[in-house]
């Protein structure tokens, strides 16, 4: 597709239910990034990929969370033994380039509405 | 660290009037980027407007325009001639530009009301 397509649009999970959101960015975007929104708040950054490389996971809040892009487009989000403050809207988001003084637009998906009951 | 902050979590305008959204931010920074961003309900966020900081020259993009004050780190948006369509939560948001990524800092957001 032309945009930043990710499923599922919505999960519910139970709490302690292990899940993984998919994110397939636009093609030929080196750049990818994921951000976690909680309800009525603005949108906080949790890792960033150049290529296959993840170059910042500084904003994952737990070991419980882990991001992969393995051939440097599909990325996959997991979320081990999800707690309800997990609950949030996952975007993802690509750019075509990662490095320079502008680096790109960045282009952002529908996002993945988790729901941890 | 950086901080971004919305002091309007909600604002409200009539169709075909003009509102201005505010925005704040805090960094050491000279070189940086400043955005506003929409996102409509179906939650894809767009990008409506972007500032670099070492340009002085507001940025403008048809009925969208910013005011930018750099000493007093304040960027706010202003929408002419509100569409029903301009109706979202708008971000605003900032980047710094030695970044190898495009890791944005965002606000809270204001929700935009507009009234037929």
């Amino acid at each position: 597709g032309a945009g930043v397509s990710q499923s599922p649009r919505y999960k519910v999970a139970k709490r302690g239910q292990d899940v993984a959101l998919r994110c397939d960015p636009i093609s030929g975007h080196v750049s990818l990034f994921w951000y976690q929104q909680a309800l009525g708040q603005g949108p906080e950054f949790l890792t960033y990929f150049q290529n296959e490389a993840q170059l910042d996971k500084s904003g994952l809040p737990s070991d419980r969370f882990f991001a992969e892009r393995p051939e440097g487009s599909v990325s996959t989000l997991k979320i081990q033994r999800t707690q309800q403050e997990d609950s949030a809207v996952y975007l993802c988001a690509s750019s075509l380039v990662g490095t320079g003084r502008w680096a790109g637009e960045l282009f952002f998906g529908e996002g993945s509405r988790l729901t941890v009951l | 660290a950086q901080t971004v902050t919305q002091s309007q979590p909600e604002m409200s305008v009539q169709e075909a009037e003009t509102v201005t959204l505010s925005c704040t931010y805090d960094t050491s920074e000279s070189d940086y980027y400043l955005f506003w961003y929409k996102q409509p309900p179906s939650r894809q966020m767009i990008l409506v407007i972007r500032q670099e900081a070492y340009k002085q020259q507001n940025a403008t993009e048809n009925r969208f325009s910013v005011n930018f004050q750099k000493a007093a780190k304040s960027f706010s948006l202003k929408i002419s001639d509100s569409q029903l369509g301009d109706a979202a939560m708008y971000f605003c948001a900032y980047r710094v530009t030695y970044n190898a990524g495009n890791m944005l800092t965002f606000g809270g957001g204001t929700r935009l009301m507009v009234k037929p």
